[in-house]
């Protein structure tokens, strides 16, 4: 079975700070893909990055940066020096190779005041 | 560049009535396609995939059907509308060696009534 749980389903951070917003999954597939999506207010999802289970190395773009902790089956987003515009719900998504299916967690708020 | 169009971006209809929503993907051959479904303030759930023209895959039963006509063109419908269906549906595009790294549409908004 696969699932991907957020627990966090608000966050919030001043104007400048570091964002860490964390993510645990469960597969039993060897290969996977662990991916990070952003919701707009107005509903759009945007790809943020992605985690390969393959890759030890943490993936950066950006802002944007991943704490991968394959042996606890967690990964967090890191967004450096968070923006008001940063604002919106956090989405991780599990895919694994075998099949063409994609689990999302719940989604976790945030808020990023100036 | 790639893009792609959902239509139409809201839809209020009454329980019992049809419903056919779409999605177009332009400047890509070949995609995979998804239907996802979203609950106000909850998780996306996947409903539908496709690889190839005329192939799709249900994920969940509920009570939809989808179809792939065109190689760029995704169809969601039902000939009959329940509450349970009110929420955001998204389309979504992904290259075919890269499951997981989705491109989303703008979304349609359903509300049953």
């Amino acid at each position: 079975a696969q699932r991907v749980t957020q627990v966090q389903p608000t966050g919030s951070s001043q104007w400048g700070e570091e964002v860490t917003l964390d993510c645990s999954y469960e597969t039993s597939e060897y290969f996977y893909r662990i991916f990070w999506y952003r919701q707009l207010f107005s509903g759009e999802m945007v790809f943020l990055i992605y985690q390969p289970s393959f890759d030890t190395q943490n993936q950066r773009s950006g802002r944007y940066s991943v704490v991968f902790q394959k042996s606890f089956k967690s990964i967090s987003l890191v967004i450096s020096a968070s923006q008001p515009e940063d604002s919106g719900t956090y989405f991780c998504a599990l895919s694994a190779n075998s099949n063409n299916r994609i689990f999302f967690g719940d989604g976790t708020q945030l808020v990023v005041k100036p | 560049a790639q893009t792609i169009h959902q239509w139409p971006v809201a839809e209020i209809k009454a329980v019992g009535s049809p419903l056919s929503l779409g999605c177009t993907i332009k400047g890509k051959s070949s995609p995979n396609l998804y239907w996802y479904w979203q609950a106000t303030g909850g998780t996306l759930q996947q409903l539908f995939y496709s690889i190839t023209v005329g192939q799709v895959e249900s994920v969940v039963q509920l009570n939809l059907s989808a179809s792939r006509p065109k190689d760029d063109q995704f169809i969601l419908s039902t000939e009959k509308l329940l509450l349970s269906h009110s929420g955001f549906y998204l389309c979504a595009w992904s290259l075919r060696g890269n499951t997981g790294q989705l491109y989303f549409g703008e979304g349609s908004k359903l509300t049953v009534l």
